[in-house]
This record gives C-alpha cells, sequence and structure tokens, in this order.
C-alpha cells in the first residue's frame, strides 16, 4: 500500500461549483496534513495545514480530516479559473519532517 | 513570511560537468532541508533530507555520491549534481522546514531549478 494515496483522475468543475479532493494515508501514526496545489512548470504550494480531526476553513479552501478512517479532503467552493492547478496530499511520516506525497489530482475549472 | 528562494531557475549544462543549486530560507531559520526531483507529469520524489552541519540522509536508489548536499547554515543548503547526464534533466525544488516555530512541520517550497543536461 502507497503511503498516501489520491486516486480519482482528473476533475473537472464548472466556474462557481464545489471541487472535492479526497486523499487517504496509511501511517495511523501520522499527525500533521498538507494540501499543497501545483501550477503546470512550477514548484508547490502551501494551501493548507490540518492538525485535528473535523474541518479547517481557510476562505474558499476547507480542509477535513478523518484520523479514525486516515482520510484528509479538500474542498474548494466557488472555483475558479485559477483554482486550474494539480493538488497534491502530503502526510508527515515522522521525525524530520518527512512528508509523503500523493500522486496528485489535476483539477480544470471551465468558465 | 516563509519564504524560500533557488537558484538558479534553470541551468543547462554539458553532459560530464557538474551543476550547483543553492536553496535559501529568507525569512526563518530552516533546521532541515529537502530536496526533490520531478520528472513531466510526475509527482514529487524525495531524493535527500538534510540538518544543519549533518550529513544528509538519502533515500533509497539516490547516489550519493553524485548528488552531494551540503547544509552549512541554517539558512542555505545546496545540490550539486555531479558528472550529469541526460538522464539527470529534471525539475529540482528544495523545501525548508523549521522545528519548534509557528511553521512547525510545514514545508515551505523554492521555486524549482530545471535543469537540463545536453
Amino acid at each position: 500500500q502507497k503511503e498516501v494515496e489520491q486516486n480519482s483522475g482528473p476533475l473537472s468543475v464548472p466556474e462557481g461549483a464545489i471541487a472535492s479532493l479526497n486523499c487517504t494515508y496509511s501511517d495511523r501514526g501520522s499527525q500533521s496534513f498538507f494540501w499543497y496545489r501545483q501550477y503546470s512548470g512550477k514548484s508547490p504550494e502551501l494551501i493548507m495545514s490540518i492538525y485535528s480531526n473535523g474541518d479547517k476553513e481557510d476562505g474558499r479552501f476547507t480542509a477535513q480530516l478523518n484520523k479514525a478512517s486516515q482520510y484528509v479532503s479538500l474542498l474548494i467552493r466557488d472555483s475558479q479559473p485559477s483554482d486550474s492547478a494539480t493538488y497534491l496530499c502530503a502526510v508527515n511520516m515522522g521525525g524530520n519532517n518527512r512528508l509523503a506525497f500523493g500522486k496528485g489530482n489535476q483539477v480544470v475549472v471551465i468558465p | 513570511g516563509a519564504v524560500v528562494s533557488q537558484h538558479p531557475s534553470w541551468v543547462i549544462c554539458k553532459s560530464g560537468t557538474s551543476v550547483k543549486i543553492e536553496c535559501r530560507s529568507l525569512d526563518f531559520q530552516a533546521t532541515t532541508m529537502f530536496w526533490y526531483r520531478q520528472f513531466p507529469k510526475q509527482s514529487l520524489m524525495l531524493m535527500a533530507t538534510s540538518n544543519e552541519g549533518s550529513k544528509a540522509t538519502y533515500e533509497q536508489g539516490v547516489e550519493k555520491d553524485k548528488f552531494l548536499i551540503n547544509h552549512a547554515s541554517l539558512t542555505l543548503s545546496t545540490l550539486t549534481v555531479t558528472s550529469a547526464h541526460p538522464e539527470d534533466s529534471s525539475f529540482y525544488i528544495c523545501s525548508a522546514s523549521s522545528h519548534g516555530t509557528s511553521v512547525s512541520y510545514e514545508q515551505y517550497f523554492g521555486p524549482g531549478t530545471r535543469l537540463t543536461v545536453t
């Protein structure tokens, strides 16, 4: 089993809709969870971090964490064309702050 | 806050030469820096983890004698690709992290260096 899995394929959403991204992880002891956004040809940019079960909202972004189910998600409300990017889920694997990354989900917002 | 710079942003070199890439944390002290490589349409691949003043820890399959990492200060780490070959052409990205501060556990990425070996 991969450390972090993001299985869904490219996601196309109309402008103004909600984009929903999911991620599962294998290490039950993980404590820190992150979502990064990566535009084509650019490096990843941290958009959300979450450490406790439940929801965390920041602007149009909401991260949801369920440690019992080893599941973390990201919702993007009122999607904009500028949200079109690849979203990477990352989980801290302990010691030295090493992060394990999922393969990413491409989001395309259609005007 | 939490700004990381990388230099150069792109470099073209001839096969057999060496290339040095610098990574700097501009507004915080990075106790740990990470080096990643990313091939087109693939996810990030962690190459090595370095702590200031210590030897880097390399991921399995990454040649430590080919990818030399130095983390001499809390704000600077360098990656040197020695005897570069065309298959080393990739997007190299560093990230920095700090313990015991408000940015603890979070990694902040530099803008990346695109290396092309001809």
